[in-house]
């Protein structure tokens, strides 16, 4: 079945170490966006990507990094800049145009 | 960027319509309106956009006001399963993919 795949589902790290958490899809979508969500509120965007080897910064991007090398991937890396990293971390897909995105099921990250 | 407010909690019965609001007073002609839902711990799950029509699929339909200032989401008989975090989500201008997500509305099904 087509979708996007997030893993680990769960993810534990010390303070202090950077952590990358994978996003694979093999829906043969264009654009893939990396967001984040803290208990009880909304999503917020991180970074996103409309084509391979090109990103651009959404609205929290400081203390993440991305790259996008292969359509399928759009790895994030969760910094030791970052100041609260604990969060709840959800990767998405969509053609182009005003075509929905779908979602991964995401990844809890947990940092302490 | 337009934003969109829903009321934060909602209760509705098994079986009976479920009528959710939103506001997006700011939109722009060129923008849509989205709807997804969450449910605990997993991902959002596409439900049903539009630009100024009404739409209708298998999961809801959607109304939008002639103004394009609110619309209502139709879950037309709610199950149990319906119980979830509901996104209004208007798609700014530019095209660059983005979507904004509000707080959104959390629908409690009860039998």
């Amino acid at each position: 079945d087509g979708g996007i795949t997030q893993s680990p589902k769960y993810l534990f790290r010390k303070e202090g170490q950077n952590v990358t958490l994978s996003c694979e899809q093999n829906l043969n979508h264009d654009a893939m966006y990396w967001y984040r969500q803290d208990p009880g509120q909304g999503l917020r965007l991180i970074y996103y990507s409309q084509i391979v080897n090109d990103f651009q910064k959404g609205d929290i991007a400081e203390g993440y990094s991305v790259s996008r090398e292969k359509k399928e991937s759009f790895p994030l890396t969760v910094t030791s800049a970052q100041k609260n990293p604990t969060a709840f971390y959800l990767c998405a897909s969509s053609t182009t145009g005003t075509s929905p995105l779908h979602f991964g099921n995401g990844t809890r990250l947990t940092v302490t | 960027d337009a934003k969109t407010t829903q009321p934060p909690s909602m209760d509705c019965a098994e079986g009976r319509a479920a009528n959710l609001p939103c506001n997006h007073s700011t939109i722009s002609g060129n923008e849509y309106v989205y709807w997804y839902r969450q449910i605990h711990s997993q991902g959002p799950q596409y439900i049903i956009h539009g630009l100024k029509n009404n739409e209708t699929n298998e999961m809801a339909s959607l109304i939008i006001t002639e103004d394009r200032k609110s619309s209502t989401l139709i879950l037309p008989h709610a199950t149990l399963r319906d119980t979830a975090v509901y996104y209004c989500i208007v798609r700014p201008s530019g095209n660059t993919g983005k979507l904004i997500f509000g707080q959104g509305t959390t629908l409690q099904v009860k039998p």
